[in-house]
């Protein structure tokens, strides 16, 4: 089963930022947290990860809480090429990826 | 730096037959990771391959099998196909260290008549 829980869906508005949420109050102190999206049949393409500091690169910012329970993914001025399904994962060194349903996003004109 | 490629993309197969999938990481990479997509199940683990030694295994039975070889290249294969194998099977490269970091093909679309 997947350690993380995220909304089924969410909307946002071209242009805006998009805020996407994720559960991980089980995580252990050496889990990372990855973050995929996934365009329609296409391979899932990674985002940004990271272990308890905040993440920024090109695509997105990562804020994880101080207790690491949760995490909010920021797309921050999102286009409609951002529609995707966004997986949140927990995962530690030699350990595979456990993909939960995710969180479809939907980026509105 | 080139991504993971699999071949073939799209693959036809009656029950029963068996098929065969390639994966060619990303240079560099030594970790193969494989995954089966299907919209009732989602995205599942399959196995990893690190240094052509198998790392991790996830819940699927024993017709589907994998290696890697010695310049990280690997296959996987599924024998004695059934209907419910049809499905996305993906593929992914990492270096397989502490920061786990993967990076995943454009898959492979099997369809199992």
């Amino acid at each position: 089963d997947a350690k993380t829980t995220q909304p089924t869906s969410m909307d946002c508005a071209e242009g805006r930022a998009a805020n996407l949420p994720c559960n991980h109050s089980t995580i252990s102190g050496n889990e990372y947290v990855y973050w995929y999206r996934q365009i329609h049949s296409q391979g899932p393409q990674y985002i940004i990860h990271g272990l308890k500091n905040n993440e920024t690169n090109e695509m997105a910012s990562l804020i994880i809480t101080e207790d690491r329970k949760s995490s909010t993914l920021i797309l921050p001025h999102a286009t409609l090429r951002d529609t995707a399904v966004y997986y949140c994962i927990a995962n530690n060194y030699g350990q595979n990826f456990v993909f939960g349903p995710g969180t479809r996003l939907s980026v509105l004109p | 730096k080139a991504g993971v490629t699999q071949t073939p993309r799209y693959l036809i197969k009656t029950r029963g037959q068996q098929v065969t999938l390639s994966c060619s990481p990303i240079s560099g990479h030594r970790s193969v990771s494989w995954y089966q997509q299907t919209p009732g199940q989602g995205l599942q683990f399959l196995f990893e391959y690190f240094s052509e030694t198998q790392r991790n295994k996830g819940n699927f039975p024993g017709r589907f099998s994998g290696r890697q070889f010695s310049n990280s290249r690997s296959e996987m294969n599924v024998s004695t196909l059934e209907l419910g194998d049809s499905a996305l099977y993906l593929c992914a490269s990492g270096y397989g260290g502490l920061d786990n970091e993967q990076f995943f093909g454009p898959g492979t679309r099997l369809t199992v008549l």
